[in-house]
């Protein structure tokens, strides 16, 4: 079974406006980590935002933040002001403590265009 | 300011020809990742280490063999390269915990 699912394989968002891009992940550990990455089109893989299953309040790193709905297994990427950089690969990935020692599981990403 | 630097940054093969990825960070980590990324995939792990001479098998580790002899780097070999291992080679590296894993700008590797 997929650990993570990203059911958008394609966004597009206009530029200044806000973008949610969506994850959801399976896991029976109480204990858990979820990573947002951005790939730009040059390939490389950027760290975004982290949020620990036990942070009582949603992640926030300037225009990104996260939607965490514990609950629904839900971990949202959200992207406030979209600028045309913000166009990429987005991959949520997860951390849990069956993760052989801090690996990622990844999901297959979400690829974003923001048009002027 | 180097983080995880991971030469060559492309390379085509031919089948049956082997070749060494080399990563290499300055962060002191102990962890230490290779993935592949293949169109539509995601990321896969192909092995991985947790400190100098050891590693250990991933998702997808048939095909490919690794060594930590120093920290610092972790080599990714293939020996008898096949076309099914056309791919973008990530590796990464992080200090564990709740730690993001740092990642090299990837190999880009055709086998034809």
């Amino acid at each position: 079974a997929q650990k993570i699912t990203q059911t958008q394989p394609g966004m597009f968002v206009q530029e200044k406006e806000a973008v949610t891009l969506d994850c959801t992940y399976d896991t029976s550990d109480p204990s858990y980590g979820l990573f947002w990455y951005k790939q730009p089109s040059s390939g490389e893989m950027i760290f975004l935002i982290y949020q620990g299953s036990y942070d009582q309040q949603n992640a926030t790193e300037g225009r990104y933040s996260l939607n965490f709905q514990k609950a629904r297994k839900s971990a949202n990427l959200v992207i406030s002001a979209s600028q045309l950089g913000d166009s990429a690969m987005y991959f949520c990935a997860m951390r849990d403590r069956g993760s052989t020692l801090g690996r990622l599981y990844f999901g297959r990403g979400t690829q974003l265009t923001v048009w002027p | 300011n180097a983080g995880v630097t991971q030469t060559p940054k492309f390379r085509v093969l031919k089948t049956g020809q082997s070749m060494t990825l080399l990563c290499a960070q300055d962060m002191n980590h102990e962890y230490m990742y290779w993935y592949r990324q293949d169109p539509g995939m995601g990321l896969r792990l192909i092995h991985y280490s947790v400190g100098e001479g050891t590693t250990a098998k991933g998702e997808v580790p048939d095909g490919y063999n690794v060594s930590r002899l120093k920290k610092q780097n972790f080599l990714l070999g293939l020996e008898s390269a096949a076309p099914s291992q056309t791919s973008v080679y990530f590796c990464a590296s992080t200090l564990g915990g709740n730690q993001p894993q740092h990642f090299g700008d990837g190999t880009r590797l055709s086998i034809l």
